[in-house]
């Protein structure tokens, strides 16, 4: 079973629109919760990197949460743009097992006009 | 700069082939990694490496070689492919860790790779 579950797994909306991603971890204490962006066909490509003492990080219009009581982490994405059209993935770095990163499935976005 | 550069793009063996990717980042990255994307999966560690000359196992090393000569490449080998390996094969970057680990990955654009 993976140890970094994402919701949805898709979701449709419409350009201009706000959405949030959900990613639920389970492996406690780590040091650090990140997201990635993956264009169709492109590598992933780091949105924010968050340690276990943030509980915000903004990049743009992207802005990650995180609350380590509940190990949850949400991907708010503002006014979204054609180009949000993407796969976001969730990724938990443990250093206390080698810097291990954990990938969720990712959750694919798909901004119409 | 170039940044990570994987080669090739896409490949067709069939079951029992051998071949070779390439990994190739002109970033003077010590850390240096082999993933594989399968469908509704997250990415899976392969082998990585964290200098020249050094290789380790990842999550799922099985049915894969690599080989780390010069710092700026990370060749990944199969040397009698199966089916199972049908998959997206990103290579991945990192400079040395900092205190907190927060240094980044940088990902090259892919090999998709299909075994008959």
């Amino acid at each position: 079973k993976n140890q970094v579950e994402q919701s949805p797994q898709s979701l449709i909306i419409l350009e201009g629109k706000n959405c949030t991603l959900q990613c639920n971890y389970t492996v406690s204490p780590f040091s650090n919760l990140r997201w990635y962006k993956q264009d169709t066909g492109r590598g992933p490509v780091s949105l924010t990197i968050m340690t276990f003492s943030e509980n915000t990080k903004s990049n743009g219009r992207y802005t990650a949460t995180l609350d380590a009581d509940t190990k949850q982490s949400s991907l708010h994405i503002t006014a979204s743009q054609l180009s949000d059209s993407a796969s976001y993935i969730c990724v938990e770095l443990i250093k206390a097992a080698g810097n291990k990163l954990t990938f969720g499935g990712g959750t694919r976005v798909l901004v119409k006009p | 700069n170039a940044g990570v550069t994987q080669t090739p793009k896409f490949r067709v063996l069939k079951t029992g082939q051998s071949m070779t990717l390439l990994c190739a980042q002109d970033m003077n990255h010590e850390y240096m990694y082999w993933y594989r994307q399968d469908p509704g999966m997250g990415l899976r560690l392969i082998h990585y490496s964290v200098g020249e000359g050094t290789t380790a196992k990842g999550e799922v090393p099985d049915g894969y070689n690599v080989s780390r000569l010069k710092k700026q490449n990370f060749l990944l080998g199969l040397e009698s492919a199966a089916p199972s390996q049908t998959s997206v094969y990103f290579c991945a970057s990192s400079p040395l860790p900092d205190r907190l680990s927060t240094d980044t990955q940088y990902f090259g654009p892919g090999t998709r790779l299909t075994v008959l």
